[in-house]
């Protein structure tokens, strides 16, 4: 059972398009990450928000924590096809350092 | 300098079987996680070392699964008697210290129950 619920669990894109991926929890996190994993490697971060309500702009990336540090979305403009993969978040917990709960992911596609 | 490493990269079994996997950290990392992804799902936490002591186990699911850092370096997921449900990839990562922002992932193993 995952803590933190990602929508939508799929998303198919054309380049140059944009997108928004959801992460949401009825917990909360004393950060949130996310990360993009590729077929047969394991995930890597992208970022890592800690103050409710934070913004970070990484190029194109736009990440969002909320004010309640339940929830978080990230926003990608102008989509290329570099972007696909499976798109994780991750909550950190309060009471275990470095123990990361996952979603299940958002799976990225954009085509050319 | 290389990355998190881990060991073998698929292992197929019978069920029944004991296997253990290995992961090799980051040299100097001293917190080393362990989590299981299935098919479909994020990776779910299983156990993780500060050192050569298990600082929370609380995601192994059964004492069918047991982990060692013996030296505070290398670590080895061990399972008795696996289990078809077992099937998973299991992935190991990294931090300079415990709850360090940025886990170094490997690219895990892939076990198969048969």
């Amino acid at each position: 059972t995952q803590l933190l619920e990602q929508s939508p669990q799929f998303l198919s894109i054309q380049e140059g398009e944009n997108l928004t991926v959801y992460c949401n929890s009825s917990s909360v996190f004393s950060s949130l990450q996310w990360y993009r994993q590729e077929p047969g490697e394991g995930p890597v971060l992208l970022v890592t928000v800690v103050t409710g309500g934070e913004v970070k702009k990484l190029k194109r990336l736009t990440f969002q924590f909320g004010d309640a540090r339940k929830d978080s979305s990230l926003h990608i403009t102008a989509a290329q096809p570099g972007d696909t993969g499976l798109y994780l978040c991750a909550g950190g917990s309060f009471d275990s350092w470095g123990k990361l709960q996952f979603g299940a992911g958002t799976q990225v596609v954009v085509t050319p | 300098g290389a990355g998190v490493s881990q060991t073998p990269s698929n292992k197929v079994t019978e069920k029944g079987k004991y296997v253990e996997l290995r992961c090799d950290p980051i040299s100097g990392h001293t917190a080393l996680y362990w989590y299981r992804q299935s098919l479909g799902q994020g990776p779910e936490f299983l156990i993780y070392f500060q050192g050569t002591g298990a600082a929370d186990d609380s995601g192994l699911p059964n004492d069918r699964f047991f982990a060692v850092r013996p030296e505070g370096s290398v670590s080895t997921l061990k399972i008795q008697r696996t289990e078809r449900g077992d099937s998973a990839v299991y992935l190991c990562a990294s931090t300079l210290a415990p709850g360090a922002n940025e886990q170094f992932f490997g690219p895990g193993t892939r076990l198969t129950v048969l």
